[in-house]
């Protein structure tokens, strides 16, 4: 069965320093999302993204954040200097067209110290 | 704005018992609700989820949740529950005319405790 995979599993970072988490979306699919989830608080939503364009975004998903569909198959989100209140779990997702639930990767756990 | 409320932090269920977890939410247009699930150092699993039609929903695992629209609730239920069950249950939902970009707006989760 396809799945949304995610790397690194794990990212250990300095504040101020640029990191990118790398998605792989299943391949059929045409929507694109970022969620984050603060150790022990909801999933919130960060980006939507398609057609090789953002979609919607939220009010968390700020300046430091971007995101890229670099090539066919690979789905980053870039964070330019990281903070520490950015340390949180991602997750990635994606949606096929026409469907309507979406299926989320494993996550990348983020610590900025 | 939408928004879920998932009133239980913790559900504890003795195993072969039924089980329920609670999910309201508001959407200013028609809801599409959903449940996933979070095993420890995993990613959220879908387990169903409700467009249209009948308003019970059967979804993964023998789970199944029916909608309410007079009581704006999506309760997840399941008949007789497992240990394996033992998990971080999240109620979604996202407003039908806002189409694929939207995001959704999830609870803030549900722990289940099925206990042998």
């Amino acid at each position: 069965e396809p799945e949304v995979t995610q790397t690194p599993s794990h990212q250990v970072t300095q504040m101020g320093q640029e990191v990118i988490l790398r998605c792989v979306p299943i391949s059929n699919h045409l929507y694109f999302y970022w969620y984050r989830q603060i150790l022990g608080q909801k999933v919130e939503f960060l980006v939507s993204f398609y057609n090789n364009e953002i979609s919607e975004k939220s009010e968390i998903f700020d300046d430091q954040f971007s995101v890229e569909r670099p090539d066919g198959s690979n789905f980053t989100l870039k964070i330019r200097s990281t903070k520490l209140e950015d340390s949180a779990m991602y997750f990635c997702a994606s949606l096929q067209q026409g469907a309507s639930e979406q299926y989320f990767g494993p996550g990348t756990r983020l610590t900025v110290t | 704005a939408q928004s879920v409320a998932q009133p239980e932090d913790q559900v504890n269920v003795a195993e072969g018992n039924p089980l329920t977890v609670k999910c309201t939410y508001s959407v200013s247009g028609n809801p599409y609700l959903f449940w996933y699930v979070q095993y420890p150092n995993r990613g959220l699993q879908f387990l169903l989820k409700y467009i249209t039609g009948d308003n019970l929903v059967k979804g993964s695992y023998g789970f199944e949740a029916e909608f309410n629209k007079s009581q704006t609730s999506f309760h997840l239920k399941k008949p007789s529950a497992l240990v394996s069950d033992s998990a971080l249950y999240f109620c979604a939902v996202r407003d039908e005319r806002r189409g694929g970009a939207d995001g959704l707006t999830f609870g803030k989760g549900t722990h289940l405790i099925i206990q042998p």
